[in-house]
């Protein structure tokens, strides 16, 4: 089974300060794979796509950057955060099937 | 403009009773449509998908699509305090290189 693992879970950041938010898929080799974000009580924006190493395709532009490292990471970071990048981080791999979601990553920027 | 929309945005359902919920497309490059339920502080989990016209039935959960007008509907019959959730209807546009969502409607299911 595909299992999808985001750290960290949470995260309290300065704005101004960098961050990185990982995703790791195992079970699934050359997943297509997204990032999106999500306000409190709102619906998921997609922000990147990548299909593989190398190749991550944005969506819109928040001020962040995405990279695939390897077939089975995404990384989602920005050198300095705003106020407004404050919300839920969700990693999801999909295609053919229903997208499936990792616990995802609260992120607040004070 | 968004491109899948969903109505109502909010529903107050009796335990018991049916909950009806619709999402559209506006874009024909949308095909796939899939449901999830995003309970508060969780992450969205896939509840139904449907791909071809028709009617599609999971034991509470009945999903329909209409290809031609690129709509579907979720019904929840008997519902229950734990269905109170944030439904999410989700298309995939060209081909899987986005999956766009619907700006969701949330129901509560009162005791």
């Amino acid at each position: 089974a595909q299992t999808i693992h985001q750290w960290p879970v949470a995260e309290i950041k300065a704005v101004g300060s960098p961050l990185s938010l990982g995703c790791t898929i195992k079970g699934k080799s050359s997943p297509n794979l997204y990032w999106y974000w999500q306000a409190t009580g709102g619906t998921l924006q997609q922000l990147f796509y990548s299909i593989t190493v190398g190749q991550v395709e944005s969506v819109v532009q928040l001020n962040l950057s995405a990279s695939r490292p390897k077939d089975d990471q995404f990384i989602l970071s920005t050198e300095k955060l705003l106020l407004s990048h404050s919300g839920f981080y969700l990693c999801a791999w999909g295609g053919q099937q229903a997208p499936l979601f990792g616990e995802g990553t609260r992120l607040s920027v004070l | 403009q968004q491109k899948v929309q969903q109505s109502p945005e909010s529903l107050i359902v009796p335990e018991g009773g049916m909950a009806s919920l619709n999402c559209t497309s506006s874009d024909r490059n949308v095909d796939y449509f899939w449901w999830y339920r995003q309970h508060s502080g969780k992450s969205p989990k896939m509840l139904m998908s449907i791909f071809s016209n028709g009617e599609k039935e999971e034991g509470r959960f009945t999903v329909h699509l209409n290809k031609a007008s690129l709509h579907t509907s979720l019904h929840i019959r008997d519902s229950q305090p734990s269905d109170s959730a944030l439904y999410l209807c989700a298309g995939r546009y060209q081909g899987g290189r986005a999956l766009i969502f619907g700006t969701g409607t949330t129901v509560s299911v009162s005791p």
